[in-house]
């Protein structure tokens, strides 16, 4: 039982280069998130998704695309890279729709724009 | 709008002693709150989690303490120890709709030898 894959574990980008970061979960979860992590900012929400076919923004969606085909798959995309998007990034899941279940994360994408 | 406050920021604690983190949150919607822990180049795993129906959840040497009318919740850790070392979130949500977790900004606790 793998759990939340995210790949890949570290990356380097250039302004203004695009890229995916991967997110899959063998669980059978519905819903799936996206959480940046930045020194002294905590875990703030990215997109999510609450079953196929259906994503929302969170509390920091712009320059971030995420589409959800399959229950398994929830890529994010970064369209046009930033420093200001140098971050860790975490994909989680859960069973449930609503808050009122743990979240089971990844164990994170490192990601440095230049 | 910062829905979960959480403090101190960092903490550092003798082997043996109580590290205590303390969480306040606005929403009063709020009706699930987990507690977070993390390693250095880990994801975070859930360690414990509380509902406002309860005053005090405890597992192991882990326990939350929940006041509801002032909207604050605590994660006391007993007999601290070195592996105990790891950066620790709050969160809350409310159960019901397309809720999400809303996290605090962490404390990194120190466990010293």
């Amino acid at each position: 039982n793998a759990g939340v894959t995210q790949t890949p574990k570290f990356q380097v980008l250039k302004t203004g280069q695009s890229m995916t970061l991967q997110c899959a979960q063998d669980m059978n979860h519905e819903y799936m998130s996206w959480y940046r992590q930045d020194p002294g900012m905590g875990l703030r929400l990215i997109h999510y998704s609450v079953g196929a076919g259906i994503t929302d923004q969170g509390e920091v969606p712009n320059g971030y695309n995420v589409s959800r085909s399959t229950t398994e798959d929830f890529p994010l995309r970064l369209l046009s890279a930033a420093p200001s998007q140098t971050s860790v990034y975490f994909c989680a899941s859960s069973p449930i729709v609503g808050g009122g279940y743990g979240y089971t994360f990844g164990s994170g994408t490192r990601l440095t724009v230049v | 709008q910062q829905q979960v406050k959480q403090s101190p920021q960092s903490l550092i604690v003798q082997k043996g002693g109580i590290s205590i983190i303390n969480c306040a949150y606005e929403n009063t919607a709020f009706d699930y709150f987990p507690w977070y822990q993390q390693f250095p180049g880990k994801g975070p795993a859930l360690l414990i989690a509380i509902r406002p129906d309860v005053s005090e959840k405890k597992e192991g040497r882990f326990t939350i303490s929940f006041n509801k009318s002032a909207k604050q919740f605590s994660l006391h850790i007993m007999d601290s120890q070195p592996g105990d070392s790891a950066t620790y979130f709050c969160a809350g949500a409310t159960n019901s709709g397309y809720s999400t977790l809303t996290f605090g900004k962490g404390t990194m606790l120190l466990v010293s030898p």
